[in-house]
């Protein structure tokens, strides 16, 4: 009974592949995100949607394009993958108007060759 | 731009023995959060401080904010091998809003017998 799920949670890949990540919670949550975490580990904010709208789109590449059909799923896709793009892909969600704690996925390793 | 720091980024301690972790921020802000990440998991939310004053304990981990400061506290109690992980602070600008949470790089602890 996961509340946020991602999938999937393994990609290997070559570069200049296009690949999607998709994520959904069953927390009822209105707002969801993705977050790239580094090798280092450091965890930054990628988008996030409220509604299935469009909030923050950080300084991510035009290859980065996130969709959300609805409020209760968001998804990933990449183009023309490239060797930074390896990372750990975390999905989050939250109430907007709540406590802003986030609830996050289990992440999806990411490694492009 | 907001900056969240944690000090130390990387902490070996015996067990028994008892150690703070720390988190400056930058910008006025009376929310804050801490996370605890295990190697190849997700994050595990572990306290939300939402008020200046705020303490919250659980186990041997005792969380504190001083929003004057803009600094919170992670103390830990009598360590224990189990404690071993990552933890990470994160911050809130839009007060429950559709932002996320702007995190920290990180402390990894290391508990040794």
């Amino acid at each position: 009974d996961t509340a946020v799920s991602q999938t999937p949670k393994y990609l290997v890949t070559q570069m200049g592949n296009d690949k999607s990540i998709k994520c959904e919670q069953n927390l009822g949550h209105d707002t969801m995100y993705w977050y790239k975490q580094d090798s280092k580990k450091f965890l930054k904010i990628m988008f996030s949607y409220n509604n299935k709208e469009l909030i923050i789109n950080e300084t991510v590449p035009n290859r980065f394009s996130p969709k959300s059909p609805d409020k209760a799923h968001l998804n990933l896709h990449i183009n023309s993958l490239e060797l930074g793009d390896s990372a750990v892909y975390f999905c989050a969600s939250s109430r907007r108007g709540g406590t802003g704690e986030l609830f996050f996925g289990e992440g999806s390793r990411l490694t492009v060759l | 731009e907001l900056k969240v720091e944690q000090n130390p980024l990387f902490l070996s301690m015996q067990e028994g023995k008892n150690y703070t972790i720390y988190c400056n921020y930058s910008t006025t802000s009376d929310r804050l959060y801490w996370y605890r990440q295990d190697p190849g998991k997700s994050l595990e939310s572990l306290f939300v401080l939402l008020s200046n004053g705020a303490v919250k304990q659980e186990g041997r981990l005792m969380a504190s904010l001083d929003t004057k400061a803009r600094l919170s506290t992670l103390h830990i109690t009598a360590a224990v091998h189990d404690l071993s992980a990552t933890y990470f602070c994160a911050v809130d600008l839009a007060r429950g809003g559709a932002d996320g949470l702007t995190f920290g790089k990180g402390t990894h602890l290391i508990i040794q017998p």
